[in-house]
């Protein structure tokens, strides 16, 4: 998976808590994402970072936060837990943008 | 909103026999990208080719892009069991390089 390992792979959480996803790469990429994937939408940019404290929102940011305080990790952050958040989350990095990404294995996340 | 809309949404072939799953946008590109994914699994860059090309190959897989039509075609060619998965394609046009996906192409190939 090109470097890029996602923590916790599964996770299953209760409404209302906070969660923080974690993406972290070994290959120095300038360019980072968030996606979720749903049944139906296939996937879904949340929010992207182009270098260190650099980051912008994607197509469905809310209730999402990220920071990028080093090159090589990228966190998400779902501040208060919904059942609509739950969801198979992806990271992606990429060295520049309008090239191919390199995906991470996902992680499961079930708000009950 | 999705940008890329394949067709179809599933297909089941013979192992052998010849794939093609299209992609149609809306909006201009700088680029469009086909991806896999494995059932379970994150996915698979496999080929980007660039708004100024029409056609594009590697190794089993070719793309085509009609951006007049504003659309694209993956053809895989010789399908093996081993190519079942989803494929999706991706337009980037965003000025960080962003994609947007389509909802994806489910392919099985019975062995």
């Amino acid at each position: 998976d090109a470097g890029i390992t996602q923590s916790p792979r599964h996770k299953v959480t209760e409404t209302g808590t906070p969660v923080t996803l974690r993406c972290h790469q070994t290959e120095n990429h300038r360019y980072m994402y968030w996606y979720r994937q749903d049944p139906g939408h296939g996937l879904r940019l949340i929010h992207y970072s182009y270098g260190v404290k650099d980051t912008d929102k994607g197509e469905v940011s809310d209730g999402y936060s990220v920071s990028r305080s080093k090159t090589e990790d990228f966190l998400l952050t779902l501040e208060s837990a919904t059942s609509s958040q739950t969801s198979v989350y992806f990271c992606a990095i990429g060295g520049s943008a309008y090239n191919e990404q390199f995906f991470g294995p996902g992680t499961r996340l079930t708000v009950l | 909103s999705q940008q890329g809309e394949e067709d179809p949404q599933a297909l089941s072939i013979q192992e052998g026999e010849n794939a093609t799953m299209n992609c149609s946008y809306k909006t201009s590109i700088n680029n469009l990208q086909w991806y896999r994914q494995n059932s379970g699994r994150g996915l698979v860059h496999l080929i980007l080719i660039r708004s100024n090309e029409r056609e594009k190959h590697s190794g089993r897989l070719r793309v085509t892009l009609d951006t007049s039509k504003k659309s694209s075609s993956l053809l895989i060619t010789a399908s093996r069991a081993a190519d079942t998965a989803s494929y999706f394609c991706a337009t980037g046009g965003g000025s960080q390089g962003n994609l947007i996906f389509g909802k994806g192409t489910k392919l099985s190939v019975k062995p």
